[in-house]
């Protein structure tokens, strides 16, 4: 079964300052995606980047970019010039884009980074 | 274009009390899930749809159960309620490509007493 870890559950910022959020995963499989979701105190789950496990190129979104590491299994993603605004719980997650397998489409989760962005 | 409407927002259940908690989608979108959401945790998948009339558990289905009537409505049951089950309850839904991500509902907080 795949797993996600996230193994800082707490990262603090200085606003206009760059921070890094850690994630590996474990998979036997080949195509996936990976994804970070942004969950700010309203609760929405707000998509921040995703990535594509075939394409080499690190996603990058405005100031939110990815170092995807797909020989180790990471996934971290960096956010540049933090604002107040990126506070929230980070999350992790995989899915299977194997659609004969038990994993398909299906999101399994990291346990979270909470960001404090300090002003 | 409402996205995912999950209803209610929040809820109060005593031990033993049965609810329906509601999942309307009005994107046309075939594969549907519930996850739930303990205190600092992520999110463990409950039931799944992959079409009306298709549904199946996923990780931590006990206590649960789901239908898919429509390709819009995935509503989720609890019987028998337990404090095990106050949790956070996330609907989402996606396309048939993964790459285009899952829009998510906004959330039930459910508290059981």
């Amino acid at each position: 079964a795949q797993t996600v870890t996230q193994s800082q559950p707490e990262m603090s910022v200085q606003e206009a300052e760059t921070v890094t959020l850690s994630c590996t995963y474990d998979t036997s499989e080949s195509d996936y995606y990976l994804f970070w979701y942004k969950q700010p105190p309203s609760r929405q789950m707000i998509l921040v980047i995703r990535q594509e496990a075939y394409k080499q190129q690190n996603a990058t979104e405005n100031r939110f970019s990815v170092n995807f590491q797909k020989a180790a299994k990471s996934f971290s993603l960096k956010i540049s010039d933090s604002q107040l605004g990126d506070a929230a719980m980070y999350f992790c997650a995989y899915s299977s884009d194997n659609a004969g397998g038990t994993s398909y489409g299906k999101l399994t989760f990291g346990q979270g980074t909470i960001l404090t962005v300090h002003p | 274009n409402a996205g995912v409407t999950q209803t209610p927002k929040f809820r109060i259940l005593k031990i033993g009390q049965s609810m329906t908690l509601q999942c309307t989608q009005d994107m046309n979108h075939n594969y549907m899930y519930w996850y739930r959401q303990d205190p600092g945790m992520g999110l463990k998948l409950i039931y799944y749809s992959v079409g009306a009339g298709i549904t199946d558990k996923g990780e931590v289905p006990n206590g649960y159960n789901v239908s898919r009537s429509t390709t819009e409505d995935f509503p989720l049951r609890l019987e028998l309620a337990a404090p095990s089950q106050t949790s956070v309850y996330f609907c989402a839904s996606r396309q048939h490509r993964v790459v285009y991500g899952y829009t998510f509902g906004s959330g039930t907080r459910l508290t059981v007493v």
